[in-house]
């Protein structure tokens, strides 16, 4: 079946350090792919998206390509700040019926900066 | 943000009860879903629903039965709670065709 596989956590950086979070996924057909943050006692939020292979997902700094030749899809952000300590979920979306979407998740990578 | 809430938030029960977790939402949303998430294991799907009374299983179903009698609500019933089910529930829901699911806050489940 489908699966993603994230790097092992926790990552602790240094503020304004340079961040990257891998992931890979197993998958038949061609999934969307995400990455949902979540921060302490909070529900999940989408953070960026890609749809199709070589798509570029990115949002507040956050980038990810879709790699199909790889299957991957790695965050990367230039420049981490204190805010952006939280866990990191890599997710696949795989069809259900009638147009639903099943995501399924990775482990969930947490994150740390310190100031 | 997206309107769902979870109620209850926390619940503290004893192996053997029943359970049942309700999910709602206030945005007329066509798709819900319901996940559990455990260490190790990221979020990992109970069950979802695509319309009215129109349910299917997921990755993780057993012990479990859900309900959705109107659009706004999706139920989640654990028949007789096992500390395996120990675990945070989060509700999800999209609309049609959109890949983005918008969560819930969240409920802590504690079997005991």
């Amino acid at each position: 079946g489908n699966s993603v596989t994230q790097m092992e956590g926790p990552v602790t950086l240094s503020e304004e350090a340079f961040l990257t979070i891998n992931c890979t996924y197993t998958a038949t057909g061609y999934p969307s792919l995400f990455w949902y943050v979540q921060y302490p006692g909070e529900g999940l939020q989408l953070l960026l998206k890609a749809t199709k292979a070589d798509d570029k997902g990115s949002n507040k700094g956050f980038e990810a390509t879709y790699r199909k030749e790889t299957t991957s899809f790695h965050l990367e952000k230039g420049s981490v700040q204190v805010s952006d300590s939280a866990v990191y979920f890599c997710a696949l979306s795989q069809g259900g019926i009638q147009g639903a979407q099943k995501l399924v998740f990775g482990q969930g990578t947490r994150l740390t900066i310190n100031p | 943000d997206a309107g769902i809430t979870q109620s209850p938030r926390h619940k503290v029960t004893e192996t053997g009860t029943p359970v049942t977790l309700r999910c709602h939402q206030t945005e007329n949303h066509r798709y819900m879903y319901w996940y559990r998430q455990d260490p190790g294991h990221g979020l990992r799907l109970i069950h979802y629903s695509y319309g009215v009374k129109d349910t299917d299983k997921g990755e993780v179903s057993d012990g479990y039965s859900v309900s959705r009698s109107k659009t706004e609500d999706f139920l989640l019933t654990l028949e007789s709670a096992t500390s395996s089910q120990t675990s945070v529930y989060f509700c999800a829901i999209s609309e049609s065709y959109s890949y983005e699911q918008y969560f819930g806050p969240g409920t802590r489940l504690t079997v005991t």
